[in-house]
């Protein structure tokens, strides 16, 4: 089982749509998780930190369960600018290691 | 504007030569990664400094050899490549057990020819 698992997507929505990602990890010894956005042919740069009681940036909101070991980032009202790969990145406590995910690719279209 | 960079950005290499990438980063980070990212493909981690201590090395063949001088500098060593070692490497840096996130480098595109 990867340590961190993605849908790699494609996801395909208009402008103005609302949509959801999904993130899984299997180390429950996970302290510290992020999602990271890539542009095409760039560096990946972070978007935003995710906070076990969730936190919202503008659009973005990030949601943490670590019962259930999953975190989420949900984009509201979708740009064209929005088109990119979303990386779940999650920092083991034990090994103090960035562990990432395959990515999720997002295209919004007009 | 990024607090690490990496030079050269664009690299064509022929499966005899010898080159190095280079990293620096300037954010007082104590840990340093090399990825690499082939098309269409995710990161792969290839190398970890720990306080200039290499402490992982992700069953990366030997014809890339990375190099830690001090805790701002990191090269990766190339030699004898393969066409399928063609991608996007990057370099990243982080703060050990302050379990924040990691800074990158805008990458060395290479190519082998």
């Amino acid at each position: 089982r990867k340590e961190v698992e993605q849908d790699p997507g494609p996801f395909n929505v208009p402008e103005g749509a609302t949509v959801a990602f999904n993130c899984t990890y299997s180390n429950s010894a996970s302290q510290s998780f992020f999602w990271y956005r890539q542009d095409c042919r760039k560096e990946p740069k972070l978007l935003m930190s995710v906070y076990s009681s969730g936190n919202e940036d503008g659009r973005f909101t990030a949601q943490l369960n670590r019962a259930s070991q999953y975190i989420s980032l949900l984009i509201r009202d979708s740009k064209l600018s929005d088109s990119a790969t979303y990386l779940c990145v999650v920092n083991e406590w034990d090994t103090d290691k960035l562990i990432f995910g395959t990515g999720t690719r997002l295209q919004v279209f007009p | 504007e990024t607090g690490v960079t990496q030079t050269p950005r664009h690299l064509v290499m022929g499966m005899t030569n010898k080159k190095s990438l280079k990293c620096e980063q300037h954010l007082g980070h104590n840990a340093m990664y090399w990825y690499k990212q082939s098309a269409k493909k995710p990161l792969e981690l290839m190398f970890v400094y720990n306080f200039k201590e290499q402490t992982e090395n992700n069953s990366v063949p030997s014809r890339f050899s990375p190099e830690c001088p001090n805790s701002s500098h990191l090269f990766l060593h190339l030699h004898t490549l393969q066409p399928e070692d063609s991608a996007l490497y990057l370099c990243a840096s982080s703060q050990v057990g302050a379990r924040t996130e990691a800074f990158f480098g805008q990458g060395t595109r290479l190519t082998v020819v």
